[in-house]
């Protein structure tokens, strides 16, 4: 397993535009997260899947994001009417089910958006 | 909310020891976490412990928790200049994680 992935690395777009990324976890992890970081700040929670089940998601998320796992495995974001705003790392992380270490994550390398 | 506090900068000198704190408000955290950034890189998950643990060692690595007083600490022996990076504390609830902003640590030869 090559960890977890995330495509694509970078990605510039107008504003107003619609952008989807994809996740691929490592496989035997059931839980999958999306965090948005910004220069500075540390990531910032979006929302998290356990198998296909969408469990949480920010009260601070716009309409305009949405989140999908259709099938337990993979996830994509999708931005809606992209804002300058939204320009963030965007980053996916896996965790397997609960164990020794909890719920440690494994991060992938994110998704640069910028809106122009 | 959730908050994560933790000091911005710290610089010390290689072969020193560092000591990297964070400050949490959530109560019901189960575990506490530790990751490490380098310069164009992902998070890296470095160590965590448990909520009913006070102190968890893992080679270089000492992590200290006060649940008292809601803080958490890392310490790292002998400092290497590999050690430069930011890292970051996550308190963790149901699963979730919350962040603080990160500690950009310097080390200098």
């Amino acid at each position: 397993d090559t960890g977890v992935s995330q495509n694509p690395r970078h990605k510039i777009t107008k504003r107003g535009q619609n952008v989807t990324f994809r996740c691929d976890p490592i496989s035997e992890h059931n839980r999958l997260y999306w965090y948005r970081q910004t220069l500075g700040q540390g990531p910032e929670f979006l929302t998290y899947f356990q198998n296909e089940a969408q469990l949480e998601k920010s009260r601070l998320l716009s309409d305009r994001f949405s989140a999908e796992r259709p099938k337990g495995s993979f996830s994509t974001l999708e931005i809606q009417r992209t804002e300058q705003g939204d320009s963030a790392m965007y980053l996916c992380a896996s965790s397997p089910p609960r164990g020794q270490g909890g719920y440690g994550y494994t991060f992938g390398s994110g998704t640069r958006l910028t809106v122009v | 909310g959730e908050d994560v506090e933790q000091s911005l900068f710290l610089s010390v000198r290689e072969g020193d020891s560092s000591v990297i704190n964070c400050t949490y408000t959530d109560s019901s955290s189960t575990y506490l976490y530790w990751y490490k950034q380098e310069p164009g890189a992902g998070l890296q998950l470095l160590t965590y412990i448990f909520s009913n643990m006070d102190m968890k060692q893992d080679q270089r690595l000492t992590v200290l928790l006060n649940k008292k007083d809601k803080h958490l600490s890392l310490r790292i022996a002998d400092t290497q200049t590999g050690d430069s990076a930011i890292y970051f504390c996550a308190n963790t609830n149901a699963g979730k994680s919350t962040f603080g902003d990160g500690t950009t640590l310097t080390v200098k030869p």
